[in-house]
């Protein structure tokens, strides 16, 4: 089936540095790319839509500045937070959609997630 | 906007017995699919089950069934023989969809999630 391979894993970082996450599709071409957050024992929170070649649509009250997305290629985008600090703690999950045409071949499908820790 | 409700935080099911997590939506759109995906303490996001609300039967994957409710905006999981490894947080999901075109990527909107733990 169609995988959206998710790195790092894991990332501890300094406050006040940036981190970058990717994440890539690996038998498919992701024309679209979602960004969500996960607190601890919380549902996911939409950050951000990114579509290949063009400006990623952040959700109300994520900041455009802080969390900068790319989506270069079909096959490729990231998410990088710049000068993180404690508060950017947080489970980050990207997802793709699959199939199209018909709507027995319509899904989503997810990376394996970031936990970003900032200390 | 649309709204996912799971009314169930948590709960419990003994191994090999029968579990229903329930989900009410509520939307406005008329052409619309609904998910359950699962997360297990891995935290990898899994779907487990797919309708069409054009569909009127109710999908079902294996030991996975739902009760779609489409006029009460009704979308339940049921587990049947649930297995140690069914352990994990569900999430119901909504997805709007503009018909049989295919074109668009409309978010997912999730509801809390309900922790379920099976039992040994």
């Amino acid at each position: 089936g169609a995988v959206v391979s998710q790195h790092p894993s894991r990332v501890i970082c300094k406050s006040g540095t940036s981190v970058k996450i990717e994440c890539r599709s690996l038998d498919f071409q992701a024309t679209t790319m979602f960004w969500y957050r996960q607190f601890p024992k919380k549902s996911l929170m939409l950050m951000a839509t990114s579509n290949e070649g063009s400006k990623a649509t952040y959700e109300q009250g994520v900041e455009k500045d802080k969390f900068l997305i790319n989506h270069a290629s079909l096959t490729l985008s990231t998410l990088t937070v710049t000068s993180a600090h404690p508060e950017d703690s947080s489970f980050y999950i990207c997802s793709a959609r699959v199939g199209g045409g018909y709507i027995s071949n319509y899904g989503y499908t997810f990376g394996s997630g970031t936990r970003l820790t900032v200390v | 906007a649309q709204t996912v409700t799971q009314s169930q935080p948590e709960m419990s099911v003994q191994e090999a017995e029968t579990v229903t997590l329930s989900c009410t939506y509520d939307t406005s759109e008329s052409n619309y699919y609904l998910f359950w995906y699962k997360q297990p303490p891995s935290r990898q996001m899994i779907l487990v089950i797919r309708q069409e609300a054009y569909k009127q039967q109710n999908a079902t994957e294996n030991r996975f069934s739902v009760n779609f409710q489409k006029a009460a905006k009704s979308f339940s999981l049921k587990i049947s023989d649930s297995q140690l490894g069914d352990t994990a947080m569900y999430f119901c999901a909504f997805m709007k969809h503009d018909g049989y075109s295919g074109a668009g990527s409309y978010q997912l909107t999730f509801g809390k999630g309900t922790k379920l733990s099976v039992i040994p």
